[in-house]
């Protein structure tokens, strides 16, 4: 079955840049969407079609795309924005694709 | 205002039934895919499968193919999760989603309006 891998977690202190990759076969051939989560809360868009930011979203959240990676960053990070944070997408095979989540990274602001 | 509203929290035993609901509103409910997302505790997100309420057109995650049914009443613009037979392992937050804002009319489209979660408890 596809796979989007992770890593767990990340660490930065406020004012720097985080960086959350996103790995899988498929993503040259199909976009890649960005969740944030904060507990007790239902996830928010916050990337889509791998660098769009929707309306009411910071600047300072932004997504790229190279290869089998895609990349969120968060330039300047805030205390608000310690959450976890997963990447959406889908494989190209099959009939219908299949939608998949990748596991999650947990952002931790020092 | 779009919104999803879900049902409220379950409690049930093992081998019980389940259907829990999703009322949208402030839309053309028959027009946009409409999703169900499962958190286990402690976990990540796991994409179940999605409807839509225009034609009952559904796609399920290989993952979830056969152990739930996902369905709609666009009569009353409310979607549905359910279960023939619940197990322990069922426990979790479901959440409902549709991809209003920023879909282009896929299926895989991302989820920009989410439901408020409903939390399903399976425990003898």
């Amino acid at each position: 079955s596809y796979e989007l891998t992770q890593p767990p977690s990340v660490s930065v202190s406020p004012g720097q840049t985080a960086r959350i990759t996103c790995s899988g076969d498929a993503l040259p051939k199909q976009y890649a969407y960005w969740y944030q989560q904060k507990p007790g809360q239902a996830p928010v868009l916050v990337i889509y079609k791998d660098s769009e930011r929707p309306s009411g979203i910071p600047e300072r959240f932004s997504g790229s795309s190279s290869g089998t990676t895609v990349t969120l960053t968060i330039s300047g990070v805030q205390a608000e924005d310690e959450a976890d944070y997963y990447c959406q997408s889908a494989d190209s095979s099959g009939t219908y694709p299949n939608v998949v989540f990748g596991g999650g990274t947990k952002l931790t602001v020092l | 205002e779009v919104q999803l509203v879900q049902s409220g929290a379950e409690v049930k035993k093992p081998g019980e039934s389940l259907k829990i609901s999703c009322k949208g509103s402030g839309y053309s409910f028959t027009s946009y895919w409409i999703g169900w997302v499962r958190q286990m505790p402690g976990k990540g997100l796991e994409w179940m499968g999605i409807i839509y309420p225009g034609d009952s057109d559904t796609r399920y995650s290989p993952s979830f193919q056969g152990q739930v049914t996902i369905s709609a009443d666009k009569s009353i613009s409310t979607a549905y999760l359910q279960w023939s037979s619940l197990k322990a392992s069922d426990t979790a937050m479901y959440y409902c989603a549709t991809p209003y804002y920023y879909g282009s009319g896929s299926p895989h489209d991302a989820f920009d309006i989410w439901g408020q979660g409903t939390m399903v408890t399976v425990s003898s």
